[in-house]
């Protein structure tokens, strides 16, 4: 069955440092995948989107990078500062070719401690 | 632009009660989704609607249903309440065309809170 998993697990990191989040995937040939921030009692805020012929994408300090064939995005946030403190979710469509509707994963705590 | 409006945002309701919670799109977006979020579940897709149909569904009972408008708006309504059925409701709109990507973008949510 086709499964999103990210680490259930709170991440938590010093301020300055770089802070990476993991996103693995099964039984998924996604043509994107995508980054969302959630902050509590709120909705997601979409953050980045790479596709399957990128291998990196980067805006301001946050960089993705996307390889199919270990089926696995990872997202790193450097200089990292407690207002980044949040859950971040990947998400991704099930198959490339035409419109699919994304699926979330869980998602990843991330605690930036000063 | 404005972003995606939801209301009430806040909803106190008691078993067996029914529930009809709104949201207004981005203006110009024509897809609208219903998600589900409680702790530890992470988003649950409800339902998908585009252009006044319903095209995607998830995996959630019949008490749970959903409507669009001609200007896009739409509501999701829950019937028959149950305690379970506490949770942050979640919409978002997107405006996706074929070969497009799937970009939500989330309004602020209603926190139901089922007594």
């Amino acid at each position: 069955s086709q499964k999103i998993e990210q680490n259930s697990e709170a991440l938590n990191i010093q301020e300055g440092k770089t802070a990476t989040l993991t996103c693995n995937y099964t039984n998924y040939s996604p043509a994107y995948l995508q980054w969302y921030r959630q902050d509590p009692g709120r909705g997601p805020v979409f953050l980045l989107l790479i596709r399957e012929n990128e291998k990196e994408k980067r805006k301001e300090r946050l960089k993705v990078t996307f390889d199919t064939t270990l089926k696995q995005s990872l997202f790193h946030i450097t200089a990292s500062q407690p207002a980044d403190s949040a859950t971040y979710l990947c998400a991704l469509p099930p198959n490339s070719g035409g419109y699919q509707k994304v699926t979330f994963g869980t998602g990843t705590k991330l605690q930036v401690i000063p | 632009k404005a972003g995606v409006t939801q209301t009430p945002r806040y909803l106190i309701k008691t078993r067996g009660q029914q529930v009809t919670l709104s949201c207004s799109p981005i203006s110009g977006h024509r897809s609208v989704s219903w998600y589900q979020q409680t702790p530890g579940q992470g988003l649950q897709f409800l339902f998908e609607y585009f252009s006044e149909t319903q095209r995607n569904k998830g995996n959630f009972p019949g008490r749970f249903s959903g409507r669009q408008f001609s200007n896009s708006r739409s509501e999701m309504n829950v019937s028959t309440l149950e305690l379970g059925d506490s949770a942050l409701y979640l919409c978002a709109s997107s405006s996706p065309r074929t070969g497009e990507t799937d970009t939500q973008y989330f309004g602020p949510g209603t926190r139901l809170t089922v007594l």
